[in-house]
């Protein structure tokens, strides 16, 4: 079975661009959730996603947006890019939304912002 | 807002020795994760844990919840170089100003075994 995959590996922007990251996550895992790693420290939460809907948001600024489609796939985006924005962002599945579910997280997209 | 703190911050010791990674917070959790990550890789759930006291073995690890469920630890016993690694902690708790879920990491253990 396919795992998290998350498109693409790698991408270049400069400051004030705007960029959507894209997740798959596992058949039959209905929660998405997204986060953001500066290199060097743990993963920041910024969104959770249940059946389309947001179920929980982190400390981050209305530049940060996402969605959830009908397959359960998931966007994150992000617009009017700071070089703070460089990282690693993680999405993870998992098949339902409760605390305490394992997640399973993809590779990730490594974002530079230049 | 809800901090992990996590410690220590690096760890570097030799093949065989033993090590504790300790996670706490002023927040009560409700439920509480470990995790390994390799470079390039996402995080790598290791051990879910609950209930206040509870304790958890996976082999060599073994993990403990605190009484008031703000505080985690992970002793690994014996340690390899396959062990090698970044740990991360991750707490779950409701906001109970958003009515949402939301989940905090702390900022990781980057361990190394030397063989």
């Amino acid at each position: 079975d396919a795992g998290v995959t998350q498109s693409p590996t790698h991408l270049i922007k400069t400051r004030g661009q705007q960029v959507t990251l894209r997740c798959s996550p596992i058949s039959g895992h209905k929660s998405v959730s997204w986060y953001q790693q500066v290199l060097g420290q743990g993963p920041q939460f910024i969104f959770q996603y249940y059946e389309k809907e947001e179920r929980g948001r982190g400390n981050f600024p209305d530049r940060f947006s996402a969605r959830q489609f009908p397959n359960y796939s998931s966007e994150l985006n992000v617009n009017a890019l700071l070089l703070g924005d460089s990282a690693l962002y993680l999405c993870a599945s998992s098949y339902r939304r409760a605390t305490n579910e394992k997640l399973f997280f993809g590779s990730g997209t490594q974002l530079s912002v230049l | 807002t809800q901090l992990l703190e996590q410690s220590p911050q690096f760890l570097s010791i030799q093949e065989g020795e033993n090590l504790t990674v300790y996670c706490n917070s002023s927040s009560v959790f409700s439920s509480l994760q470990w995790y390994r990550q390799e470079p390039g890789e996402g995080p790598v759930l290791l051990v879910t844990v609950v209930t206040g006291g509870e304790v958890k073995k996976l082999k060599r690890l073994t993990f403990q919840f605190g009484d008031a469920r703000k505080d985690s630890s992970l002793h690994i016993t014996a340690a390899q170089p396959g062990d090698t690694g970044l740990y991360l902690c991750l707490g779950a708790f409701r906001d109970l100003l958003q009515g949402a879920q939301k989940l905090v990491f702390g900022q990781g253990t980057r361990l190394t075994i030397n063989p």
